[in-house]
């Protein structure tokens, strides 16, 4: 089985950096996503790691430690539109089919 | 370039009733899963599929039966709803290589009566 450990609720100011943390334990891990999900809209695609170190994509940096079985997604310069769930997603298992989901991390941006 | 589409939007049933939903994607994706998310419960993988004519269970298949006779699509199927069905369905396909990525349908909004 897996277990996937997010924090339920972060709340940060518009403008600041906030760091929404992902750790794991899986069998056969082969890669992590990053989703965001608005209230009441589908999950959008963020970012995927499969190696070891940070990746960078404009304001939204992910960064993943396989040995440690964690992840992080870095965002920056954070916008009143930031605000929404975000699901940490690692990628397991023979022929790697199946992304199994955390609950997800609901940040709040405010003013 | 429609990418994931799904059928219905909204649905209400009764009890003891069956529905099917559709799912379609025009990015010729092998792979293709429908997911129910419940508050609190997060995503939960019902069924996947890996190839035209394949399904496999996920984590909460019980209740459900899928196909993919074509590629493009892949069908929930629900024979006798149950109120502990209603849920937000979401349908997603998958691009498997170096930029790997799942990409999310808008999802089916279902409540059994």
């Amino acid at each position: 089985g897996q277990n996937i450990d997010q924090p339920t609720e972060m709340t940060a100011t518009e403008g600041a950096i906030v760091q929404i943390n992902c750790t794991y334990q899986t069998s056969g891990f082969n890669g992590l996503f990053w989703y965001q999900q608005h209230a009441g809209e589908a999950p959008t695609f963020l970012s995927y790691n499969v190696l070891d170190g940070l990746e960078e994509k404009g304001r939204f940096s992910s960064f993943l430690s396989r040995s440690k079985g964690y992840s992080y997604l870095l965002l920056k310069e954070l916008q009143m539109k930031d605000s929404a769930s975000y699901l940490c997603a690692p990628l397991s298992g023979a022929g790697s089919y199946q992304l199994t989901f955390g609950k997800g991390t609901k940040l709040s941006v405010i003013p | 370039n429609a990418g994931v589409t799904q059928t219905p939007k909204f649905r209400v049933l009764k009890t003891g009733q069956s529905m099917t939903l559709l799912c379609a994607q025009d990015m010729n994706h092998e792979y293709m899963y429908w997911y129910r998310q419940d508050p609190g419960m997060g995503l939960r993988l019902i069924h996947y599929s890996v190839g035209e004519g394949t399904t496999a269970k996920g984590e909460v298949p019980d209740g459900y039966n899928v196909s993919r006779l074509k590629k493009q699509n892949f069908l929930l199927g629900l024979e006798s709803a149950a109120p502990s069905q209603t849920s937000v369905y979401f349908c997603a396909s998958r691009w498997t290589g170096v930029a790997d990525t799942q990409y999310f349908g808008p999802g089916t909004r279902l409540t059994v009566l």
